[in-house]
């Protein structure tokens, strides 16, 4: 079956520690998207992709870092200057061109100790 | 900038009942507009999607409509039942990338048995 797996789906980092979220497709979608959702809020923009090789920061990147080697994959790295990092945290992707569908993973939350 | 409103932001109906989901934004000029589903810690799954020359969808009990002038979409479950229960986004894209697409912060639904 075709789809987005983010792992993992659960996850504690201690203060001062890196962790990287995985997000991986198989609907060889072209662009790739990484949104945190807080209580309350609407889902917010921290990185995209829309080719290879290629990523744009989103409305929140600071203490985030990406990166987009292969078209399935668009890993999250959560660093230590992140302030207040634990949150739910949502991979999506969709295909360039068509009706800008977008498809979402089960999400990662991450909790800080 | 686009903000997009869900009123209200909480909505319990007994079973059977038909229902409207609503959803408002500012700004006119939309690529097409998205509405998923979010079960409770999972991820977002898409419903329905308009594109910017519809006036509505339809998928099962689910019909959406859209009325750019207006800055309106609803959501429209019909015989609503347990399984309904779950928060409803929607979300508008500007652009043709979907890095201009704004979230709003949900309804959540509860369908009383």
């Amino acid at each position: 079956d075709g789809g987005i797996t983010q792992s993992p789906k659960y996850l504690f980092r201690k203060e001062g520690q890196n962790v990287t979220l995985s997000c991986e497709q198989n609907l060889n979608h072209d662009a790739m998207y990484w949104y945190r959702q807080d209580p309350g809020q609407g889902l917010r923009l921290i990185y995209y992709s829309q080719i290879v090789n290629d990523f744009q920061k989103g409305d929140i990147a600071e203490g985030y870092s990406v990166s987009r080697e292969k078209k399935e994959s668009f890993p999250l790295t959560v660093t230590s200057a992140q302030k207040n990092p634990t949150a739910f945290y949502l991979c999506a992707s969709t295909q360039r061109g068509n009706t800008g569908e977008l498809f979402f993973g089960e999400g990662s939350r991450l909790t800080v100790l | 900038k686009q903000e997009v409103t869900q009123i209200p932001a909480a909505l319990s109906v007994p079973e059977g009942e038909n229902l409207v989901l609503n959803c408002s934004f500012t700004d006119s000029a939309i690529y097409n507009l998205q509405w998923f589903r979010q079960d409770p810690g999972k991820g977002l799954t898409s419903l329905l999607l308009i594109q910017s020359s519809q006036r509505e969808q339809t998928s099962g009990r689910l019909n959406a409509s859209l009325d750019k002038s207006s800055g309106r979409s609803t959501l429209y479950i019909a015989a609503s039942q347990p399984g309904d229960s779950a928060t409803y986004l929607c979300a508008v894209i500007r652009g043709f990338g979907n890095e201009k697409l704004t979230f709003g912060t949900g309804t959540r639904l509860t369908i009383i048995p």
